[in-house]
């Protein structure tokens, strides 16, 4: 069946490292691809999204590619913050509807 | 204001007992769903329900009986509560693939 894959945290990074974190997807169609970010104590808001090939999402200096070819969505981000210390979850849906199908998440933690 | 809103945020509770959780959205949105978040950080799909219909019900107990009065509204109800039950529950909703789940601040359920 259809399945995310992260890589395995947590990261530990310095403030103003650069932050990589690994996506690769399982799926027999073509689906939208998603980052979710959880702070500490909270739910889960949307980081960026992609629904095509090519497409690459942003938000908050975080970026990631949708690339069909490697059935990758590595989620970048040039210097981290603090403040950018959380658990980082990619995903995946089809339909209108349907349910997001998630990676075990990887928890960031950033020090100054 | 808040866009989904769960009730009650912590819910602390004996084994065996029957206790409700209650999600509303206030985003017109015509799909509601409820995952389940365990203490790896997991998140999991229970259910989902469109426009009132359920249309996923993933390998859950039958302890566990979503409810939905309304599009704005999915309720979780669960019987005879479990020690493996102990979890975030998350509520979410959303209109269609493109758009993202807007997730609430889920609710923490620990079982004594």
């Amino acid at each position: 069946g259809d399945s995310v894959t992260q890589m395995e945290g947590p990261v530990t990074l310095s403030e103003e490292a650069f932050l990589t974190i690994n996506c690769t997807y399982t799926a027999t169609g073509y689906p939208s691809l998603f980052w979710y970010v959880q702070y500490p104590g909270e739910g889960l808001q949307l980081l960026l999204k992609a629904t095509k090939a090519d497409d690459k999402g942003s938000n908050k200096g975080f970026e990631a590619t949708y690339r069909k070819e490697t059935t990758s969505f590595h989620l970048e981000k040039g210097s981290v913050q603090v403040s950018d210390s959380a658990v980082y979850f990619c995903a995946l849906n089809y339909q209108a509807g349907t349910a997001l199908i998630f990676g075990k998440g990887t928890t960031l933690s950033v020090s100054s | 204001d808040t866009a989904v809103s769960q009730t009650p945020k912590y819910l602390v509770t004996q084994m065996g007992n029957d206790k409700s959780i209650k999600c509303e959205q206030n985003l017109g949105h015509d799909t509601m769903y409820w995952y389940k978040q365990d203490s790896k950080k997991f998140l999991k799909i229970m259910f989902s329900y469109n426009n009132k219909e359920l249309i996923i019900n993933e390998t859950v107990p039958n302890r566990f009986s979503p409810k939905s009065p309304d599009k704005a509204h999915l309720n979780l109800h669960i019987n005879s509560l479990e020690l493996g039950d102990s979890a975030v529950y998350f509520c979410a909703s959303s209109q269609d693939q493109d758009q993202p789940q807007h997730f609430g601040d889920g609710t923490r359920l620990s079982i004594l």
